[in-house]
């Protein structure tokens, strides 16, 4: 299957300071890409939406002014949080899909942010 | 009324067993249907897609109720291994998927 490759998998970082997590598409053109954030015990949430070329698409709720996304290729989408605090403490993941009906969305392994 | 409701759970089965999770969706214009396993702390991965008629891939079994907005997944002879949350997803064409907050199961021995 297609593979997505999330980087980091995991970072603690200092309160105030902002953090980058890259997700490619590896073998296939991920005209969307979506960002999910996870807290524990709880589900993926959608974040925003991204495709390529444009501007994201945030769900209600996500600061468009902290969580920064630019996918400015078929293969690479960015997500930065700026200014993290405690509370972005979260799993961060990414999907990518080509846009099609029935197709399998693939994930990257995850990013787990801790900031102290 | 949340998009995508699922019992949480957690199940608790012997080995052996044969476990059933459901799942309701609100969005009557869903076009697409997953069960997603997730392990603890890791990526959810691709079970099996869900078909209006129904589809079999060895142990599991899921069925979508287009009429009632209602999915299922059944798992036969359960093993140690099956043991995490499954997550029932929804979507349409283009768009994100919709995930339940996952229904945990634990296969004890």
């Amino acid at each position: 299957g297609a593979v997505v490759s999330q980087h980091p998998s995991w970072v603690i970082c200092k309160s105030g300071t902002s953090v980058k997590i890259e997700c490619r598409s590896l073998d296939f053109q991920a005209t969307t890409m979506f960002w999910y954030r996870q807290f524990p015990k709880q589900s993926l949430m959608l974040m925003a939406t991204s495709n390529e070329g444009s501007k994201a698409t945030y769900e209600q709720g996500v600061e468009k002014d902290k969580f920064l996304i630019n996918h400015a290729s078929l293969t690479l989408s960015t997500l930065t949080v700026t200014s993290a605090h405690p509370e972005d403490s979260s799993f961060y993941i990414c999907s990518a899909s080509d846009g099609g009906l029935n197709t399998e969305a693939f994930f990257g392994q995850g990013t787990r942010l801790t900031v102290v | 009324r949340k998009e995508v409701e699922q019992d949480p759970g957690p199940f608790n089965v012997p080995e052996g067993a044969t476990v059933a999770f459901n799942c309701t969706y609100s969005n009557s214009a869903s076009q697409s249907f997953f069960w997603y396993r997730q392990d603890c702390r890791k990526e959810p991965k691709l079970l099996m897609s869900v078909y209006s008629s129904g589809n079999e891939d060895g142990r599991f079994t899921a069925q979508l109720n287009r009429a009632s907005q209602y999915i299922s997944l059944l798992i036969r002879d359960s093993k140690l291994s099956d043991s995490a949350t499954y997550l029932c997803v929804v979507n349409q064409a283009g768009t994100a998927l919709i995930f339940g907050k996952g229904t945990t199961l634990s296969v004890s021995s």
